[in-house]
């Protein structure tokens, strides 16, 4: 009963390194989303997407890059990294749409460090 | 855009009763919702309530809604030690991949 999984769940980089972080979810959910959580300013949306092969922008997408392969995972990509993306990441997935309740099921986050 | 707003602290005696307060600002919010993260973990919803309700009560929990304040509320009953945790106000528009945003978080501290 996996749900959600991110990895890796701990990351320390320097700045102007690359990283991705992975996420894979096994409820079949159309929709997923990659948040940044800072103290003080809750989550805060970087990417989205709506299905298989699709992303879009969310709040703070600047520095960023996601892809959408296949239906279950979902990759968030720096590709130089810097301080101020210091942070805890959490994916999270729904099954989305109109007439649905729109819960989201989160990933247990992987925290960032950039020096 | 949307905005959600809350306090960030709040403090109770174990046993009274705690109230969280939220706004928001899409007047197309369809649901709402009070998500819960405890340390280290990532956010599980606690309840939601849908935009046409004024109230929804789930045993400890009443959700109340004014949509013309758009302010949400969050009432626990008895509270217990267990319930301290960050609580996140959170509404979901109608359009635009149905994206929800979340508030800054209230951190629920409950005194024994």
């Amino acid at each position: 009963n996996a749900g959600v999984t991110q990895t890796p769940k701990f990351r320390v980089l320097k700045t102007g390194q690359s990283m991705t972080l992975l996420c894979a979810q096994d409820m079949n959910h159309e929709y997923m989303y990659w948040y940044r959580q800072d103290p003080g300013m809750g989550l805060r949306l970087i990417h989205y997407s709506v299905g298989e092969g699709t992303t879009a922008k969310g709040e703070v997408p600047d520095g960023y890059n996601v892809s959408r392969l296949k239906k279950q995972n979902f990759l968030l990509g720096l590709e130089s990294a810097a301080p101020s993306q210091t942070s805890v990441y959490f994916c999270a997935s729904s099954y989305g749409g109109a007439g649905l309740t729109g819960e989201l099921f989160f990933g247990e986050g992987s925290r960032l460090t950039v020096l | 855009g949307e905005d959600v707003e809350q306090s960030l602290f709040l403090s109770v005696r174990e046993g009274d009763s705690s109230v969280i307060n939220c706004t928001y600002t899409d007047s197309s919010s369809t649901y709402l919702y009070w998500y819960k993260q405890e340390p280290g973990a990532g956010l599980q919803l606690l309840t939601y309530i849908f935009s046409n309700m004024d109230m929804k009560q789930d045993q400890r929990l009443t959700v109340l809604l004014n949509k013309k304040d758009k302010h949400l509320s969050l009432r626990i009953a008895d509270t217990q030690t267990g319930d301290s945790a960050i609580y996140f106000c959170a509404e979901r528009g109608n359009t635009g991949g149905f994206k929800t945003i979340f508030g800054a978080g209230t951190r629920l501290f409950v005194k024994a």
